[in-house]
């Protein structure tokens, strides 16, 4: 079954302290796997996507099909960091996007 | 650009009525997808339209079926709600470049 599973509720760290974000996915094909992201009041948005390999507000993941994850990283948490994070799965060629539950990242002054 | 548009924004309905939320695509979209919310869960695949079809449903039933209107914009029909369709609903869209999906900010919908 194609499943994504972010196992983090809420994450709360310190700023400055580095951020890892977990996710692991179940899907039997070639994953293609995004970050989205949802900051206070603000509608949910791409941060980023595996195949294009960039880093975008500080952040990186790397997909490492080996354990089949896709770790949103950061090595200095700000505060403006503080968001819902989900991590998605394309299940198809349609782009039919399944998501985790999503972890809140809290980053505290 | 106003990206994607959804309306209204909040809605409440009575247990066995029907509801239909409306979603304009950004500009150059083609491709709409909807999305169900559930309080503290990530969005759930309903379906997607693509030149006015239905391409893809996800797990959901009957009663909830959509359309998409030359323009691109598309209508989610729910019939015979129950209270556990109480959630947000995100309209997602994309052109045929686009490698990630633009979402709007959702309708809330209760069911009382």
């Amino acid at each position: 079954a194609q499943r994504v599973t972010q196992p983090e509720k809420l994450l709360s760290v310190f700023k400055g302290a580095p951020v890892e974000l977990k996710c692991n996915y179940s899907y039997s094909g070639s994953p293609e796997l995004f970050w989205y992201v949802q900051y206070s009041r603000q509608r949910l948005q791409l941060l980023l996507r595996h195949i294009s390999r960039e880093s975008i507000k500080g952040f990186t993941a790397d997909l490492n099909k080996g354990e089949t994850s896709f770790h949103l990283k950061k090595p200095f948490a700000q505060e403006e960091d503080s968001a819902m994070y989900y991590c998605a799965l394309n299940s198809g060629g349609y782009n039919k996007l399944i998501f985790g539950a999503g972890t809140r990242l809290a980053v505290h002054p | 650009d106003a990206g994607v548009t959804q309306s209204p924004t909040h809605l409440i309905k009575t247990r066995g009525q029907q509801v239909t939320l409306r979603c304009s695509p950004k500009s150059g979209h083609d491709t709409v997808s909807w999305y169900q919310q559930a309080l503290g869960q990530g969005p759930q695949f309903i379906f997607q339209y693509y030149e006015e079809e239905e391409r893809q449903r996800g797990n959901f039933p009957d009663r909830f079926s959509g359309h998409q209107f030359p323009n691109y914009s598309s209508e989610l029909n729910v019939n015979a709600l129950l209270l556990g369709d109480s959630a947000l609903y995100l309209c997602a869209s994309r052109g045929s470049w686009d490698y990630g999906y633009t979402f709007g900010s959702g309708t809330r919908l209760t069911v009382v």
